[in-house]
């Protein structure tokens, strides 16, 4: 059973517009919030995170969003960039064990010149 | 500095046959992760060490799966008897111990024929 959910497997904007990654959590347990890049042939890349008890995190082009009542985070870019086309992970922790990263299956974000 | 690097980049096998994934950590991590990426999915974990022992072992699928990190460093996954249901990109990935910064290796890519 998923407990971490984007159910969006892709996505395409164009350049200059902004890209909204979406993410669904089943888990209350899970306390912190991540998002990882990941290019082809490469590990994934940390991004950008959240902990449950802030709602926004912000960084330059990059703003992270977490409704816990909705059990729901996005991930906003803006601008986008052809550089940002990659796959977008969605990850969760529950702190205080091994902080295992429960991840999404993923959406491919294509930015468009 | 040095990012965590993992061989072989990719490694084909016979069904049946034995298997060894390597993972050398950024100096300096305590803590190490294994995770296994099928097609179209996201990581899942596998296990996770703290020093030299296994503190989390809940995601090894079957007794086949065994990973060892006798100096608590350099680590190594290892897949006995391997099935055609083992292909998939192993990542490995340590860190520092705060949470969710956790740096990830290229991965290994098995293709079990």
């Amino acid at each position: 059973d998923q407990q971490v959910k984007q159910n969006s497997p892709s996505l395409s904007v164009q350049e200059g517009r902004i890209s909204i990654l979406n993410c669904d959590y089943t888990n209350s347990m899970f306390d912190y919030f991540l998002w990882y890049k990941k290019y082809p042939a490469e590990g994934p890349t940390f991004l950008i995170s959240i902990s449950s008890i802030k709602d926004k995190n912000e960084d330059g082009r990059f703003t992270v969003f977490l409704n816990k009542s909705a059990k729901h985070l996005s991930l906003h870019i803006v601008p986008s960039q052809p550089g940002d086309s990659a796959v977008y992970f969605c990850a969760a922790i529950s702190q205080g064990g091994s902080e295992k990263l429960v991840f999404g299956k993923g959406t491919k974000l294509t930015v468009n010149p | 500095g040095a990012g965590v690097s993992q061989t072989p980049s990719n490694k084909v096998t016979e069904k049946g046959k034995y298997v060894e994934l390597r993972c050398d950590p950024i100096s300096g991590h305590t803590a190490l992760y294994w995770y296994r990426q099928s097609l179209g999915q996201g990581p899942e974990f596998l296990i996770y060490f703290q020093g030299t022992g296994a503190a989390d072992d809940s995601g090894l699928p079957n007794d086949r799966f065994f990973a060892v990190r006798p100096e608590g460093s350099v680590s190594t996954l290892k897949i006995q008897r391997t099935e055609r249901g083992d292909s998939a990109v192993y990542l490995c990935a340590s860190s520092p111990g705060t949470p969710g910064e956790q740096y990830f290796g290229p991965g290994t890519r098995l293709t079990v024929t």
